[in-house]
């Protein structure tokens, strides 16, 4: 079973700022990589899938990229609306579909 | 566009199964390639996945759970269920279904991850 983590656990984070969050899998997942956002209360939202491609409605200032073990999400210039938590997703298929979430990074104001 | 819902009982004892279904609207889920998923959040916790379906009917469950779980579908009535055996305090959460597969119109390519997902249900085992 492979194994998601991510770094930090909390970011406080001043509207405005660039964010960087990371993602690192116990073993390697490719490209087979997705980021989620989650408010309080509400369903997760997929973000990023195939490590690097947004999803349909995500805004540009959102972005990933990596491949294998290391991942990272960007957000170039925070917005209040982007206060979350992260999570990180892998969805491997051999040698049986396996799917884990990394335990998240909560982004909180500064 | 495709909406899912949670339907099941909010409370349930230790050592029952806990039972809970996904109505899937404006898709049906016995076409195309997507599969359907169970995952779960302990309040304060992060997400875990439970499973998934395909159409075919063929299911996948996570290692750690896999022993207590059943995945199935009801195509006459668009829905996919859950049955978790011998539930205890640790299985409280949260409980969401989810249509797993994102399809890239510029790749063709259907990608598995969790673009809709329902609402999700809580569910607390307790006696």
């Amino acid at each position: 079973e492979i194994v998601m983590t991510q770094s930090p656990a909390t970011l406080s984070v001043s509207p405005g700022e660039r964010v960087t969050l990371s993602c690192r899998a116990s073993q390697s997942v490719t490209s087979n990589l997705a980021w989620y956002q989650q408010k309080p209360g509400q369903a997760p939202r997929l973000l990023i899938y195939a490590a690097s491609t947004r999803a349909t409605g995500i805004p540009v200032r959102f972005s990933g990229s990596g491949s294998g073990t290391d991942f990272t999400l960007t957000i170039s210039s925070l917005q209040s609306e982007d206060f979350a938590v992260y999570y990180c997703q892998h969805y491997n298929n051999w040698p049986l579909a396996d799917r884990s979430f990394g335990p998240g990074t909560k982004v909180d104001i500064k | 566009q495709v909406q899912l819902q949670e339907s099941g009982p909010g409370l349930v004892k230790p050592s029952e199964t806990l039972a809970l279904t996904c109505t899937v609207s404006r898709y049906s889920i016995s076409s195309g390639s997507y599969s359907w998923s169970w995952i779960r959040q302990p309040a304060g916790k992060g997400l875990e996945w439970i499973g998934h379906i395909y159409a075919s009917g063929k299911s996948n469950s996570n290692p750690s759970l896999e022993s207590r779980v059943t995945i199935s579908l009801d195509t006459s009535k668009n829905q996919f269920s859950l049955n978790l055996r011998s539930v205890t305090a640790a299985d409280s959460a949260v409980y969401y279904c989810a249509r797993e597969g994102y399809y890239d119109h510029l790749t063709g390519i259907l990608y598995d991850a969790f673009e809709i997902w329902g609402q999700g249900t809580v569910v607390t085992v307790s006696s």
